[in-house]
């Protein structure tokens, strides 16, 4: 069985800060772990995706994630927020790329100026 | 990856009535998959939409509330059942293309029961 822990609900950054969402997952196998995006009122998009390839994975808006297999963590991150970031963040993990996805609790990005 | 379109994207129902939710995608795909995400929280697999035979569901979920069909490769439809307060959440299709893609979202219905 598969379980996501995302740290912290609530993430809060100025604006030209770093950000760093934080991700924990326990896999009996070896995971795919994602992290999708959702903007207000719409559905989720993804951000991007870790498939035993590199573990440093870059992904859309200038995000990226590193996997750390001793850690079991799987940390997005971006150098610079901008407002436009502001959305709510899942972290999400799978047995392979296509199955089924157990997300974790979400955390909510605010981005101040 | 593939266009999911979802509808209708809101509706605001009475207590006791069903509501049927549609996803069609512009291509066929491999997987396809229905999900909750209650108010404020992170989202639930309800079940996998399976071409031309019954839905496997998750634990929690069931087919008499819950009712799943998937007549080919590029439309599924969920119907909430005897709807209630507690259903109230917005309902997501996602799909697989296949060959290791990842799952993609549609927009999602936000259901509001009154």
């Amino acid at each position: 069985a598969q379980s996501v822990t995302q740290l912290g609900s609530h993430v809060s950054v100025s604006e030209g800060a770093l950000v760093l969402l934080r991700c924990n997952y326990s896999s009996s196998v070896p995971p795919y772990l994602f992290w999708y995006v959702q903007y207000p009122n719409q559905g989720l998009q993804l951000l991007l995706k870790y498939t035993s390839a590199a573990t440093l994975v870059k992904g859309i808006n200038g995000f990226e994630a590193e996997f750390k297999k001793s850690e079991t963590s799987f940390h997005l991150t971006k150098p610079s927020a901008h407002m436009s970031d502001a959305a709510e963040y899942f972290c999400a993990v799978s047995v392979t790329a296509g199955n089924m996805l157990t997300f974790g609790g979400g955390t909510r990005l605010m981005v101040k100026p | 990856s593939a266009v999911i379109s979802q509808k209708p994207s809101r509706d605001i129902c009475q207590r006791g009535t069903s509501l049927t939710i549609q996803c069609q995608v512009d291509s066929q795909v491999t997987m396809m998959f229905w999900y909750r995400q209650q108010p404020g929280q992170s989202l639930t697999l309800i079940a996998t939409a399976n071409q031309g035979s019954e839905a496997t569901y998750e634990s929690g979920f069931v087919i008499d509330k819950f009712p799943i069909s998937r007549p080919n490769l590029t439309f599924s439809t969920l119907t909430v059942s005897n709807m209630s307060p507690e259903d109230s959440s917005i309902y997501l299709c996602s799909v697989v293309g296949g060959g290791g893609q990842p799952q993609h979202f549609g927009d999602g219905t936000r259901l509001s029961i009154l």
